[in-house]
């Protein structure tokens, strides 16, 4: 079985450049989560879809951050202009919504380093 | 928020039992104890999660006490792949926030060979 599929791995850009993270969900799934993660902060939740649509963006530091769900399988969180302080992983999690254990999948996650 | 506190670090000798504290004095009626662990470079994991009596399964136990104040996540036989940050985050069974999964600095598990 496939897992969580985000890309790039690494990303290595300066300030003021655009950025795309993507994400591919597990089969089925209908819960979209985007965290980032920093020594200074931890993982702290960004943004969060369900069915396609989004339930809850609170988390997303500013205007400069976007996310969107073009259909049920794929992400992308998008940054614009970058920063340094953007610098991070950002993970994304996929899940069933309303299964019994509520298990939060993780990907691999993007490390983001703007210079 | 129901907050969690664990300690920073912790050790274990491969191939021991490893006990996992983790209070939550404020735990709600309908929160659910949930465990998550990340290994080094890679993302967080689900490893357990319980809401009153002991759960069992493949990965570790969980252990909540009578009054739901406080958990223990035991991994039976620490093994060298068992070094990883380890979460104890409590969840609302409904209602607004359900889907929230509130990452708090966790224990850092390092297994001695």
């Amino acid at each position: 079985d496939a897992g969580v599929i985000q890309s790039p791995r690494h990303e290595v850009t300066e300030m003021g450049q655009e950025v795309t993270l993507r994400c591919k969900l597990i089969s089925g799934h209908n819960s979209l989560f985007w965290y980032r993660q920093t020594m200074m902060r931890g993982l702290e939740l960004l943004i969060y879809f369900n069915n396609n649509v989004p339930i809850d963006d609170s988390g997303m530091p500013e205007d400069r951050f976007s996310a969107k769900m073009p259909n049920a399988s794929f992400s992308t969180l998008k940054i614009q202009p970058s920063e340094p302080r953007d610098s991070a992983v950002y993970f994304c999690a996929s899940s069933l919504a309303w299964a019994d254990t509520g298990e939060l999948f993780f990907g691999e996650g993007s490390r983001l380093t703007v210079l | 928020d129901a907050k969690t506190t664990q300690p920073n670090s912790m050790e274990s000798n491969e191939e021991e039992p490893v006990h996992l504290p983790c209070n939550h004095s404020t735990i709600s009626g309908t929160d659910y104890i949930h465990w998550y662990r990340q290994l080094p470079s890679q993302g967080p994991e689900y490893v357990i999660h319980g809401l009153t009596s002991n759960v069992n399964n493949r990965m570790a136990s969980l252990a909540i006490a009578e009054d739901r104040k406080s958990s223990t996540l035991i991994l039976h036989r620490a093994t060298l792949r068992d070094a990883a940050v380890y979460y104890c985050i409590l969840r609302p069974y409904s209602g607004a926030g359900s889907y929230q999964l509130t990452f708090g600095k966790g224990t850092k598990l390092s297994v001695i060979p």
